[in-house]
């Protein structure tokens, strides 16, 4: 079955700590997102990559960098200089054609103590 | 500034009724909007779309309705069913670009 797969679910760090979150994807789409959801609030857009090699900032970019080096694969690390990492974080993917929907992965819960 | 908003964080309706869910975006850019249903601790399942050179779209129970003078989406469940009690977002996005997300409504279906 084609999806995304986020890893782990649960993630637990210390204050100071860079780390990375895995998203991995089998639906050969062209597009990956990265997505945080924070208690009550809408999803808001962290990170996107339309090709591999290539990514743009979203709206909430500071304190996160990603790669695009596979079209599988688009891993986000939280550094130390995210003022407030808690969060639910979701990967998604869609094609770059057409009306094609997101697709979410199950997130990653990531707690920073 | 949010360019997708859902003004009603939650709604209780009754099983057998109908339940509409309502989405105002502010960028007349958007050219495709979408709906997704979302329990805790899971990533959101995509329920339904519709273009911008539509005003209706149907998959069984699910309809969207988009209003373009009106910048205004909503979804209907009809009937609603326990099952249905989620989280729903709506998105908008043009150009095949990004996605905007409102704050989501949670709905509540009683039996």
């Amino acid at each position: 079955d084609g999806g995304i797969t986020q890893s782990p679910k649960y993630l637990f760090r210390k204050e100071g700590q860079n780390v990375t979150l895995s998203c991995e994807q089998n639906l050969n789409h062209d597009a990956m997102y990265w997505y945080r959801q924070d208690p009550g609030q809408g999803l808001r857009l962290i990170y996107y990559s339309q090709i591999v090699n290539d990514f743009q900032k979203g709206d909430i970019a500071e304190g996160y960098s990603v790669s695009r080096e596979k079209k599988e694969s688009f891993p986000l690390t939280v550094t130390s200089a995210q003022k407030n990492p808690t969060a639910f974080y979701l990967c998604a993917s869609n094609k770059r054609q057409g009306d094609s929907p997101l697709h979410f992965g199950n997130g990653t819960r990531l707690t920073v103590t | 500034d949010q360019q997708v908003k859902q003004n009603s964080p939650s709604l209780s309706v009754q099983e057998g009724r109908i339940s509409i869910l309502n989405c105002d975006y502010t960028n007349s850019m958007f050219d495709y909007f979408l709906w997704y249903k979302k329990y805790p601790a899971e990533g959101p399942t995509f329920l339904i779309s519709i273009s911008s050179i539509k005003d209706k779209n149907e998959d069984g129970r699910f309809t969207v309705f988009l209003n373009k003078s009106a910048k205004h989406l909503s979804l209907h469940i009809v009937p609603s069913q326990p099952g249905d009690s989620a989280v729903y977002f709506c998105a908008a996005s043009y150009n095949f670009n990004k996605f905007y997300f409102g704050s989501g409504t949670k709905l509540n279906v009683k039996p």
